[in-house]
């Protein structure tokens, strides 16, 4: 069974500090990673993709991805009380098909003012 | 270019009833993803249609049905509603790559249906 796993949460920061986000994955075959953001009652919004070993930045959010350790995290920085919502790391499935996202259950992030 | 469309937004149906849920992707995209959402289960991948194909399925019973039209529009059925079929069901459209790596994913708004 292929997972992607994450800390529930809540995660709790104070506004302008660093939020860390974790998720690991079973499938040693995945080839892309995503982070997506869902406020409450409202649909995935991708924040960032990424497909290589290393740091990814854009803006306040950095990804990074380590494949040996089957790892991928978000940073947030400068965190924001409007960044408040759950987080869902997402892995692409390499089993035959291009069209399967593993969606972890999401870590729910307060940042409070 | 507009997003993901999907209708209707809302839904209200009781057991036994079937649902056709439609989902419009963004403009060149090809492949067309389905998700239902519960607060138990999170996102859990139904099937995915690319060229009218269904080209993965995931692990829902045989009254999830789906199908994908030749400008990529795709509609998804539930037939004899159950109560734990009340979710969000999520469509999501890419542009796909090629060479076997999953692409990224745009949702759609959702479709939230109650049974009762």
């Amino acid at each position: 069974q292929k997972e992607v796993e994450q800390n529930s949460g809540p995660l709790s920061v104070p506004e302008g500090a660093i939020a860390s986000l974790n998720c690991t994955y079973s499938d040693r075959g995945s080839q892309s990673f995503f982070w997506y953001r869902q406020y409450s009652g409202k649909s995935p919004e991708l924040i960032m993709s990424i497909y290589s070993n290393g740091d990814k930045e854009d803006g306040r959010f950095t990804a990074q991805l380590n494949k040996a350790s089957q790892y991928v995290s978000l940073l947030i920085r400068d965190s924001q009380p409007s960044d408040s919502a759950t987080y869902l790391c997402a892995g692409g499935d390499y089993g035959g098909s291009q069209g399967n996202l593993i969606f972890g259950k999401g870590t729910k992030l307060s940042v409070k003012p | 270019k507009a997003g993901v469309t999907q209708t209707p937004r809302y839904l209200i149906k009781t057991r036994g009833q079937q649902v056709t849920l439609s989902c419009s992707p963004i403009s060149g995209h090809r492949s067309v993803s389905w998700y239902q959402q519960t607060p138990g289960q999170g996102l859990q991948f139904l099937f995915e249609y690319f060229s009218e194909t269904q080209r993965n399925k995931g692990n829902f019973p045989g009254r999830f049905s789906g199908r994908q039209f030749s400008n990529s529009r795709s509609e998804m059925n539930v037939s004899t509603l159950e109560l734990g079929d009340s979710a969000l069901y999520l469509c999501a459209s890419s542009p796909r790559l090629a060479g076997g790596i999953t692409d990224t994913q745009y949702f759609g708004p959702g479709t939230r249906l109650t049974v009762l």
